[in-house]
């Protein structure tokens, strides 16, 4: 069975600090890609950053990296520099080669970024 | 231009209506998607379609129905609204298969209100 478990419902960060919100998964799929998506008040889905289970090197994208440790299942996104425009709701996503088109999301974290 | 698309962003209706929901796609894609989302921020699947045929049906009522008529288009037809029906709906499409940066792209969402 293909999870996406995240377990902080909400986090707070002081502007220009770094958060990390965690994400860890369950899949039996030997290929896999998960992705971050920034979901912010005005309620659009926006794409953030997407790491392969067979990448060699942990993405980034900016700002964002993610935090990629394959034994212990675990994508964590890590937010450097934390600005007011970060406070949204941020959703792990997975995706396996044995599941076809499915996406699995988790339940979500909500980050506020605190002046 | 934008990629994916729906309409309406908004939808207010009193109950045992019946609405549609429309969602297209300029991207090329094979697959598309209707998500629900809850008040508690919950993405749900609901269907996907790869090339116009059905490929994930998960457990909703069958009120709902989705329609593709062809590979750019996806509609959401609700019969029979329900409070519980109240929601933010999703529709996104992606590539077929994994592969890097295959994420989804989502639409602005349908927020729909059933009085």
């Amino acid at each position: 069975a293909q999870k996406i478990t995240q377990t902080q419902p909400g986090m707070f960060v002081q502007e220009k600090e770094a958060v990390t919100l965690d994400c860890t998964y369950d899949t039996s799929d030997p290929s896999y890609g998960l992705f971050w998506y920034k979901q912010p008040s005005s309620g659009e889905m926006i794409f953030l950053i997407y790491q392969g289970s067979y990448d060699q090197q942990n993405a980034t994208e900016g700002r964002y990296s993610l935090n990629f440790q394959k034994a212990r299942k675990s994508a964590n996104l890590v937010i450097s520099a934390s600005q007011l425009g970060d406070s949204a709701m941020y959703f792990c996503a997975m995706r396996g080669t044995n599941t076809g088109n499915q996406f699995y999301f988790g339940t979500g974290t909500s980050l506020t970024v605190i002046p | 231009d934008t990629a994916v698309s729906q309409t309406p962003k908004y939808l207010v209706t009193q109950m045992g209506n019946d609405k549609s929901i429309k969602c297209e796609q300029n991207l090329g894609h094979d697959t598309m998607y209707w998500y629900k989302q809850d008040s508690k921020k919950f993405l749900k699947i609901m269907f996907s379609y790869n090339n116009k045929e059905l490929i994930i049906n998960e457990t909703v009522p069958n009120r709902f129905s989705p329609k593709s008529p062809d590979k750019a288009h996806l509609n959401l037809h609700i019969n029979s609204l329900e409070l519980g029906d109240s929601a933010v709906y999703f529709c996104a499409s992606s590539p077929p298969k994994l592969a890097a940066n295959n994420e989804q792209f989502f639409g602005p969402g349908t927020r729909l209100t059933v009085l």
